[in-house]
């Protein structure tokens, strides 16, 4: 499983809170990526690093923030949630042997109310 | 920018049959095509990649799948399916050589349901 949780798995908030999700690797892979999945449109890309303090924007970047202050750590931040960032978010890591894979993390379900 | 269109959102099919799910990317340079797995309530499970060569690709759980360059085409197949391969699948194109910084672009996948 590329060895990447997500934390937490599952989080109900109200709008105009802060939401910060985690997602931590521990086989030293590059790469990491946040997507979101909604029904009918698949996974779409929000953010994404190649390096420590290295990032940029994805498809639907709009309303997120990230930072990566060390290998392992990737971390996803609503500044103040909407209802239409009510999805499942996956996080996602390149394998260090071949680039061109991304292995997935469980995900994690956000509900804003 | 590549673009990837799964032609069927659902698919039906009972148990033991044949099943072909559809995909049609776009993109003005070289690609490298990729089908990940979702079961339900679980993360994405890579099922096989074409990167380049043979354009017949074999992955796990006995589905393969064939790169059409003409007709921009990277369909999956299995020529049985079990109740176990009820899950959504999803197509992915990534610009080839790593010069995208090596990101994926999804289709809106197709739920396979299978029926016995």
């Amino acid at each position: 499983d590329a060895g990447i949780t997500q934390s937490p798995r599952h989080k109900v908030t109200e709008t105009g809170t802060p939401v910060t999700l985690r997602c931590h690797q521990t086989e030293n892979h590059r790469y990491m990526y946040w997507y979101r999945q909604d029904p009918g449109h698949g996974l779409r890309l929000i953010h994404y690093s190649y390096g420590v303090k290295d990032t940029d924007k994805g498809e639907v970047s709009d309303g997120y923030s990230v930072s990566r202050s060390k290998t392992e750590d990737f971390l996803l931040t609503l500044e103040s949630a909407t209802s239409s960032q009510t999805s499942v978010y996956f996080c996602a890591v390149s394998s260090g042997q071949t680039y061109n894979e991304q292995f997935f993390g469980p995900g994690t379900r956000l509900t804003v109310l | 920018a590549q673009s990837v269109t799964q032609l069927d959102s659902q698919v039906p099919v009972f148990e033991e049959a044949p099943v072909e799910l559809r995909c049609n990317y776009s993109s003005s340079v070289s690609v490298y095509l990729f089908w990940y797995v979702q079961y339900p309530n679980q993360g994405l499970q890579l099922l096989l990649k074409y990167l380049s060569g043979s354009t017949l690709v074999k992955g796990i759980n006995g589905f393969e799948a064939e790169f059409n360059k003409s007709q921009t085409s990277f369909h999956l197949r299995k020529p049985s399916v079990h109740i176990s391969d009820t899950a959504e699948y999803f197509c992915a194109v990534m610009e080839g050589g790593g010069g995208s910084n090596y990101k994926l672009t999804f289709g809106k996948g197709t739920l396979l349901t299978v029926n016995p």
